[in-house]
This record gives structure tokens, sequence and C-alpha cells, in this order.
């Protein structure tokens, strides 16, 4: 059973428009979340980070918000740039982060010029 | 300085044999992760190493596979008696002790053929 779902498999969005990519979990006890971003044949790069305690954290072009009461979470990029197109990973622990992180199967963004 | 560093990046094998996979975390980290990634899924937790010794060995499939750090810093994966559903890519994560994000290696490859 899933415990945190990316029900988008693909996105695509014109450059300087506004990517959302959105995940959903299922586990309550899951206290902080992460992003990661994947180029082929490279490992995860973390993002951006949120810890349950917080309901938004912006880093730059990128914003994480958190609805715990619907177990939602997103990831704003904008303005979007061809460079940001990869595969997105969604992710979730327990314990503040200092155990092993539980992904989202990844939801491809293509960002057109 | 140097990142999460994973040896051989690929590697081919037949049907039984035996496998070492290496990982160099970033140097200090004292917490380090193994997850295995299936073609279209998010990274799956195998094994966590706080230290020399594993926390958390509950992703391991079966006992053909097995992890150990006995310096608590580089680790080795082995598996046993390999078969084709072990074809996959084989990823390395590092964190420093308390709630960071943990930086993974580009993965080792692995083909069981």
């Amino acid at each position: 059973d899933q415990q945190v779902k990316q029900n988008s498999p693909s996105l695509s969005v014109q450059e300087g428009r506004i990517s959302i990519l959105n995940c959903d979990y299922t586990n309550s006890m899951f206290d902080y979340f992460l992003w990661y971003k994947k180029y082929p044949a490279e490992g995860p790069t973390f993002l951006i980070s949120i810890s349950s305690i917080k309901d938004k954290n912006e880093d730059g072009r990128f914003t994480v918000f958190l609805n715990k009461s619907a177990k939602h979470l997103s990831l704003h990029i904008v303005p979007s740039q061809p460079g940001d197109s990869a595969v997105y990973f969604c992710a979730a622990t327990f314990n503040s982060g200092n155990t092993p992180l539980v992904f989202g199967k990844g939801t491809r963004l293509s960002v057109i010029a | 300085g140097a990142g999460v560093s994973q040896t051989p990046s690929n590697k081919v094998t037949e049907k039984g044999k035996y496998v070492e996979l290496r990982c160099d975390p970033i140097s200090g980290h004292t917490a380090l992760y193994w997850y295995r990634q299936s073609l279209g899924q998010g990274p799956e937790f195998l094994i966590y190493f706080q230290g020399t010794g594993a926390a958390d060995d509950s992703g391991l499939p079966n006992d053909r596979f097995f992890a150990v750090r006995p310096e608590g810093s580089v680790s080795t994966l082995k598996i046993q008696r390999t078969e084709r559903g072990d074809s996959a890519v084989y990823l390395c994560a590092s964190s420093p002790t308390v709630n960071q994000p943990q930086h993974f290696g580009d993965g080792t490859r692995l083909s069981i053929l």
C-alpha cells in the first residue's frame, strides 16, 4: 500500500509559467516532507523540505505547501525553466528526518521553451 | 566537497552470482541509507546505518541481502545468489545526525542476466 502518492505521472508546462506538482500521503505520523529532483542516470538531488509544524517553505523559485488536514503537499516552481525538466519525487519521513524516506513514484516535469 | 560516491556505476552479472556494491558517504555524515529503485517506481528503503550499526534493516527483501559498515564510513551492500528480480538501481544516501536532508549518490545499476 503506497503511503506517499504522486498521482500525476507527468506534467508539461510552458517556460515562464508556474509548475505545480502534487503529493498525497496516508500516514498521519509523517512529520517531515521533502522534494527531490532527478535527472537521468543521476541520483536524486534534494530540492526543498518542510516540517509538519509549518505550512509553507520557500527557497528562491521553489515553494512547498503543506496541508496537514488534507494530508497533501505541493511544490510550486515559478517561473519554470527548461532546466527544471526532470522527475520530481515527493518523500516523507518520521522523527524530523533522521529516518528512512518513503517516496512517491515521481512526476516527470517537462518545461517547454 | 565530494558528494556520495557509489561504485561500480554499472554491474552486469549472471543469475546466481554474488555481487558487492560500495558506497562512500559524505565525510562526517553518520547516517547512511541504502535504497533500491526499480523502473517507474520511487526509491524503496533497504537498510539504514547510524555509525557502524544497522539501525533498521526492515527493508531488506530476504536473507540474500546483507550490508556492512565496519568503520562507520564506507558501506558495502552484498547480494548472494542473485536473481533476475534483483535488477534495479541501488542508491546510497548519507546525512548528518539530526534533521538534515539525505544526499544521494548516482547509484549502481545492477543487471542480472
